[in-house]
Formats: C-alpha cells, structure tokens, sequence
C-alpha cells in the first residue's frame, strides 16, 4: 500500500495565525482527502483533492478556512487559515489506492491552538 | 442515528483475552475498513473486506453483509494493542465513532 509523509505531526499555534499541512506520497494517486478529527470525535471529511482542479469541500467547510493545494499527483497542502481554538484537531490526509488496497493514511497533524 | 455505529464504545481488557468489536452499518456499502489509531493520531489500515472473513496474525474481521455488521476480534491481547479501533464504511467512507480498547498487562 502507499506510504504518505505528513508533516508536521504536531503543532501549537496562536489563534488568528494560519498553518499550513503537507502531504506527501510515495507514489502518483488520483485523488487526495483531507480529514479532520476532533477531540473525542470521529473522522469527517474536510475535502478531496484532485491534481489540476480545485478541490471539492464537504458540508461546513469552506475554501477561504481550509485552502488546499494539489500540484501534483505525489503531493497536497491543505491551510488551516485564521485559526482559533475550535480549531484544535488532529487533521490527516489519505489516499484510495485501489479498491484491492483500500485507503491509507498520513500520520496526522495534531493541531492545538491557543 | 449515525449510519455507522459501533459497540461498546470504550472496552479494557487483561493481557491474554480475547477482543471482540462490532460495528453495524445503515447504507449500502462496497466494503468495510478496520482501522486503528495510535495515541499519536495516526491511522493504520487493518483490513479491508466485503464478503466473508479475513485474517492477519492475531487478528480477525468478518462481515455479514445481510446483516449489515462486522466483527473485529483480537486473539490473545496484548498491551500493544491498545488503541482505538474504527469501523469505516466504502460509500463515501463513513466513520463509526470508534472503540478505544485498553489491553492491562
């Protein structure tokens, strides 16, 4: 299956600031999904990235709070803008190999705003 | 009523039991994921299933698609198997709520 580099895998940040999430894969995928996951909570799905277009958000998310980019079929970056402390989440990208391997996952990104 | 839900929610365990978790599932699905999430967050794909039953080392997953409900069991626990566990659902990938399972020495 892939393997996805996130980076980073935590951070604290100020409210009112922005951070930026990378992640990388080992190998060329169609499409990329942003997830959020807050405390004692379930995933929810932020947003699927495709290469060349723009990316496709979920119910309650907006592209001006969580601007995403998708150079290239290897790579995504999804923003987390304006931040406050309902921000605090761990945020993880994944991958859909094929429907042989299933999805795989970054490492997540553990968000704490302060 | 969450379209896919899980049971029991939290669950602790002594080293050596054998674990089950259930998850059954309200909408039309192509397949069913395992998942576990270690306290750092990340995610780890245990199994992905659609029919019938699949093993790997200690642990087992079976679903009934009749039924709506997957099982995951855990043969003779271990510590290192502590973590949350989650059911996902292939229609638009849905989330059970997940079941944190504590393994005591």
């Amino acid at each position: 299956s892939a393997v996805i580099s996130q980076k980073p895998s935590r951070d604290i940040c100020q409210r009112g600031t922005s951070l930026t999430i990378q992640c990388q894969v080992d190998s060329q995928v169609t499409m990329m999904f942003w997830y959020r996951q807050q405390p004692g909570q379930s995933l929810t799905l932020i947003a699927t990235a495709n290469q060349g277009s723009e990316a496709t958000y979920e119910s309650g998310f907006v592209i001006d709070k969580f601007p995403i980019s998708r150079p290239n079929l290897t790579f995504s970056t999804l923003t987390v803008s304006n931040m406050s402390p309902e921000d605090s989440s761990i945020y993880l990208c994944s991958v859909d190999r094929t429907v042989n391997y299933g999805y795989t996952f970054g490492s997540g990104t553990r968000l704490t705003v302060v | 009523k969450n379209e896919v839900e899980q049971s029991p929610q939290n669950l602790t365990a002594q080293e050596g039991e054998f674990i089950t978790i259930n998850c059954s599932y309200s909408v039309g699905i192509s397949a069913l994921h395992w998942l576990q999430q270690h306290p750092g967050g990340g995610i780890v794909s245990l199994f992905m299933l659609s029919s019938g039953k699949k093993k790997h080392g200690r642990l087992i997953a079976t679903i009934n698609i009749q039924e709506k409900h997957s099982s995951l069991h855990i043969t003779a626990s271990h510590p290192r198997d502590s973590a949350v566990y989650i059911c996902a659902v292939r229609s638009d990938m849905r989330f059970g709520a997940g079941t944190r399972l504590t393994v005591k020495p």
